[in-house]
């Protein structure tokens, strides 16, 4: 079984609508989850970080984790045309260096295009 | 807001050849990754480096890759001997120790082996 599985798409929606993206996961050490964004040829950009269970809201954004379930959401709400991007979940394990978070498991990330 | 830059943004080498991908971190941070993107495929780890030493390393991170951190603001990726399947985009992250923060990444050096 992989780490971190995430639907690759392509996933296309209309803009305005609800995006709803998921990572399933086997490890049940991973205690910090993030969202990152990426464009094309640019390096992955920071959208949501979540330590343990729970729901974070910022902006247009929803991250939701449920480690019983060992499934993580992200939210996209009143989509736009500049949220087109691949969309990678991430998630790492404490490691014990002053209760950093360890080396990121990537899922494969989810593209998504949002149509005007 | 501080950024990761990572320099060059695309390196041609012959295989066999010695590259050199640089990193300049956020400057308080003190956790620094190299992570790298096969065309296709998912990020991987391959290193993290703290207090000048690794920390942890892949089953990629072989003989073949070192880490140096030369001074106080560089981070640097060598691979000895290129070869084909070298050839991936290379991010260098960093974050900061305490209070669990983040990794941001660099935009990545695309590296092409020929």
């Amino acid at each position: 079984q992989k780490e971190v599985e995430q639907d690759p798409g392509p996933l296309s929606v209309p803009e305005g609508a609800i995006v709803s993206l998921n990572c399933t996961y086997s490890n049940s050490a991973f205690q910090y989850f993030m969202w990152y964004r990426q464009y094309s040829r640019k390096g992955p950009e920071l959208l949501m970080y979540t330590y343990s269970s729970g729901n974070k809201e910022d902006g247009r954004f929803t991250a939701q984790v449920d480690k019983s379930s060992k499934y993580i959401s992200l939210f996209i709400r009143d989509s736009q045309p500049s949220d087109s991007a691949t969309y990678l979940c991430a998630m790492s394990a404490s490691v014990d260096y002053g209760g950093s978070q360890g080396n990121l498991i990537f899922g494969k990330g989810t593209k998504l295009s949002v149509k005007p | 807001e501080p950024e990761v830059t990572q320099t060059p943004s695309h390196q041609v080498t012959q295989m066999g050849q010695e590259v050199i991908l640089r990193c300049v971190p956020i400057s308080n941070h003190l956790y620094f990754y190299w992570y790298r993107q096969i065309l296709g495929q998912k990020v991987e780890f391959l290193v993290s480096f703290y207090n000048n030493e690794i920390s942890e390393k892949s089953e990629i991170f072989d003989d073949q890759f070192s880490v140096e951190r030369p001074d106080g603001s560089n981070f640097t990726l060598k691979i000895r001997s290129t070869k084909l399947e070298d050839s991936a985009m290379y991010f260098c992250a960093s974050t900061r120790i305490r209070n669990n923060q983040p990794q941001h990444f660099g935009d990545g050096t695309r590296l092409s082996i020929l």
